[in-house]
C-alpha cells in the first residue's frame, strides 16, 4: 500500500530535549516536505525537499532542521524544542501536479 | 491581501442537501487547482483537481474554477454524514498553497 509513515503519532516531551520525528514513503517520491497544522493558522510548510541531499526552507523553518539522506526518508529534528512548537506536524510526499500524501500527523506537546 | 482565502465554518447543513464550499484567490498565475479533505486525526487527502477553468465531476462532486472571478467552488450533491470533514483548496505556484480549510458537518 501506498503511504507515507510518520512516527510517532503522538509525543510529550520537554522544553530543550532534543526530538526527532521520522517521516518514510514507499512510493518513491523524490519530493518530501514537512508541514505544521495550527488552529486558524492552516497548513504551514516548515520544509521541503526536492530531492535526496536538497532541502530548502519554507515558511515557517525557524527551529526546524531536516536531512535527506535517502529518498525514502526526510526526518524533522527539532534541537531544543519550544513550547511555540506544540502543534500537529505532517509529512507529505508527491509531485506538484499529482498532489501529496500526506501522512496521519504527530501531535507534539512541548510543556 | 492573502493569496488563498477561504471561510473556516463550521458549516452544517442536512443530509441530503447540496454543499457548497468556496474559495478566492489573489495570483492570477495560478492555473492548477486542488480539493483535500481531512477528516479529524487524519492527514488530508486529494480528493480532486482541475487545470485552469471550467468543472470536473466526480461521483458526488463537481470541482468548479472561475479564473475571470479568481474563484473556486467544490459542490458536494446528497451530502453524506461521512462527508463531515475539514475541506481544503490548495493550489499551484512553484509551491502547493492551501487554504486553511473549511469544517463541514452534515447532519443526520
Amino acid at each position: 500500500e501506498a503511504q507515507v509513515t510518520q512516527n510517532p503519532r503522538y509525543l510529550i516531551t520537554v522544553t530543550g530535549k532534543k526530538l526527532t520525528v521520522t517521516c518514510s514513503q514507499n512510493m518513491n517520491h523524490e519530493y518530501m516536505s514537512w508541514y505544521r497544522q495550527d488552529p486558524g493558522l492552516g497548513l504551514r510548510q516548515i520544509y521541503y525537499s526536492m530531492n535526496v541531499e536538497v532541502t530548502d526552507k519554507g515558511d515557517v523553518p525557524e527551529g526546524y532542521k531536516v536531512s535527506r539522506k535517502e529518498k525514502r526518508n526526510f526526518p524533522l529534528i527539532l534541537e531544543s524544542p519550544s513550547p511555540n512548537q506544540t502543534s500537529l506536524y505532517f509529512c507529505a510526499s508527491g509531485n506538484l501536479y499529482g498532489g501529496y500524501t500526506f501522512g496521519s500527523g504527530t501531535r507534539l506537546t512541548v510543556v | 491581501q492573502k493569496e488563498v482565502e477561504q471561510d473556516p465554518g463550521p458549516l452544517s447543513v442536512p443530509e441530503g442537501a447540496i454543499v457548497s464550499l468556496n474559495c478566492t484567490y489573489s495570483n492570477s498565475a495560478f492555473q492548477y487547482f486542488m480539493w483535500y479533505r481531512q477528516y479529524s486525526r487524519k492527514g488530508p487527502e486529494l480528493l480532486m483537481y482541475t487545470y485552469s477553468s471550467g468543472n470536473k465531476e466526480d461521483g458526488r462532486f463537481t470541482a468548479q474554477v472561475d479564473k475571470s472571478s479568481k474563484y473556486i467552488s467544490l459542490f458536494i450533491r446528497d451530502s453524506q454524514p461521512s462527508d463531515s470533514a475539514t475541506y481544503l483548496c490548495a493550489m499551484l505556484d512553484d509551491k502547493i498553497i492551501f487554504g486553511k480549510g473549511t469544517r463541514l458537518h452534515i447532519l443526520p
